[in-house]
């Protein structure tokens, strides 16, 4: 089964970069029917996507985060990294990981537990 | 960029049946719509994809439909369990995954 785990420092200050990186087992993040992304959750607020990247290296990002997010794909370890540059007080949030799968009507199907980080300093 | 509209609240007595809509362009024409439900302190889970579509595990008194740029959630025979925010999700090839603002079904 799969499974995914977000780790990474709970606390950042401000202007600094924010680093997750995301452990997959129970399958391989080489597959090209995949993309690898990450989502946030500001406290008590809603979803939001803030992108994704796939095997052969496409990539999405949030128009409205695209200037200072990076997200990228190790396949020795299984695994792959959000960085988020000049982080603010509006980038705490629960960070999730999660599988989508490619093509039209893609959805997340598979979510890590979420970790939550702040941005203070 | 891709937008999606859900009502910000729903309510529903124990036992009745709770529909919670989103809209957004070419729902249920050439977009698909999944739905997530979300409990205090847990992460999302996925109860319907592809519009109407349950993954195993998820109870069949919940469904969904599409068509007219509108998705429905539909709980039936709800459960004091059920008692969640509600993201609907789709896919857009410009803006990649896109969620609704969330929907918090209150079971009085």
């Amino acid at each position: 089964q799969l499974q995914l785990q977000e780790s990474g420092p709970g606390l950042v200050k401000p202007s600094e970069t924010l680093s997750l990186t995301c452990a997959v087992s129970g399958g391989s993040i080489s597959s090209s029917a995949y993309y690898w992304g990450w989502i946030r959750q500001p406290p008590g607020k809603g979803l939001e996507w803030i992108g994704s990247m796939s095997y052969s290296g496409s990539t999405y990002y949030n128009k409205s985060l695209k200037s200072r997010v990076t997200i990228s794909l190790d396949m020795s370890k299984n695994q792959f990294s959000l960085k988020v540059t000049s982080v603010t007080a509006a980038d705490t949030a629960i960070y999730y990981c999660a599988r989508r799968m490619d093509g039209s009507g893609s959805y997340p199907d598979h979510w890590g537990q979420g970790t939550l980080v702040t941005v203070s300093s | 960029s891709y937008e999606l509209t859900q009502p910000p609240s729903v309510s529903v007595s124990p036992g009745q049946t709770a529909s919670i809509t989103c809209s957004g362009d070419k729902l249920g024409n050439n977009k698909y719509t999944s739905w997530y439900q979300q409990r205090p302190g847990q992460s999302p889970v996925l109860v319907i994809y592809q519009d109407k579509k349950r993954p195993s595990g998820i109870p069949e008194r919940f469904s969904g439909s599409s068509s007219g740029n509108t998705a429905t959630l539909t709980v039936s025979g709800t459960q004091a369990m059920d008692e969640a925010d509600y993201y609907c999700q789709a896919w857009d090839s410009s803006s990649d995954v896109v969620f609704g603002g969330g929907t918090k079904l209150t079971v009085l």
